[in-house]
């Protein structure tokens, strides 16, 4: 059984542009997570989508959105990129609501 | 409300030597709780949880965790430590409302041969 796909692994931008990362869900998860990981504050949640639909919201600002599609896959989108969102972006589907968390390798992101 | 504490930012022992990686919680209803490790430059890997019955879980690469409900922890345990086990470790937890776990902030092992 295939696992958490995430792409891209590692990317560069630059402040102000924006940014669009992918995850593919192991197959028949419906739950999809995001979340950031950075040195100073740890896992961050960021979303969490169920049957496309966006169940739950972390404290993060609007700059940062997702969306989940038909097929469970769903993407995380970030605009007008801040040196801050320098993180590991990682993404995690699971089963059901008791079950845990499986997550993919991550994103890197590295805004200059 | 949700929270978890690993106390430890790092953890050393000697390979061979038993392991434990502390973790305590706070929830508002009966805890959901979880171990991840976390390898350098990849995601999280689940590695055992408790959600009912016995207070001693067992999980992957002879890891296991102990629920103690007093003293509302969960900490992490291996009988004999190996240098492959060096990695972070992560506890989460949830109440039985909330389908997003929180995270601690991570305790790293370092397993010295």
């Amino acid at each position: 059984k295939a696992g958490v796909t995430q792409t891209p692994r590692y990317l560069i931008k630059t402040r102000g542009q924006q940014v669009t990362l992918s995850c593919s869900p192991i197959s028949g998860h419906r739950s999809v997570s995001w979340y950031q990981q950075t040195p100073g504050q740890g896992l961050q949640f960021l979303f969490e989508y169920f049957s496309e639909t966006q169940r739950n919201k972390g404290n993060f600002p609007g700059r940062f959105s997702g969306r989940q599609f038909s097929n469970s896959r769903s993407e995380m989108n970030v605009s007008t990129l801040e040196l801050g969102d320098s993180a590991l972006y990682l993404c995690a589907s699971s089963f059901s609501e008791d079950g845990e968390l499986f997550f993919g390798e991550g994103s890197r992101l590295t805004v200059l | 409300a949700q929270s978890v504490a690993q106390p430890e930012d790092q953890v050393n022992v000697a390979e061979g030597n038993p392991l434990t990686v502390k973790c305590t919680y706070s929830v508002s209803g009966n805890p959901y709780l979880f171990w991840y490790v976390q390898y350098p430059n990849r995601g999280l890997q689940f590695l055992l949880k408790y959600i009912t019955g016995d207070n001693l879980v067992k999980g992957s690469y002879g890891f296991e965790a102990e629920f103690n409900k007093s003293q509302t922890s969960f900490h992490l345990k291996k009988p004999s430590a190996l240098v492959s086990d060096s990695a972070l470790y992560f506890c989460a937890v949830r109440d039985g409302g909330s389908y997003i776990p929180t995270f601690g902030r991570g305790t790293s092992l370092i397993v010295h041969p």
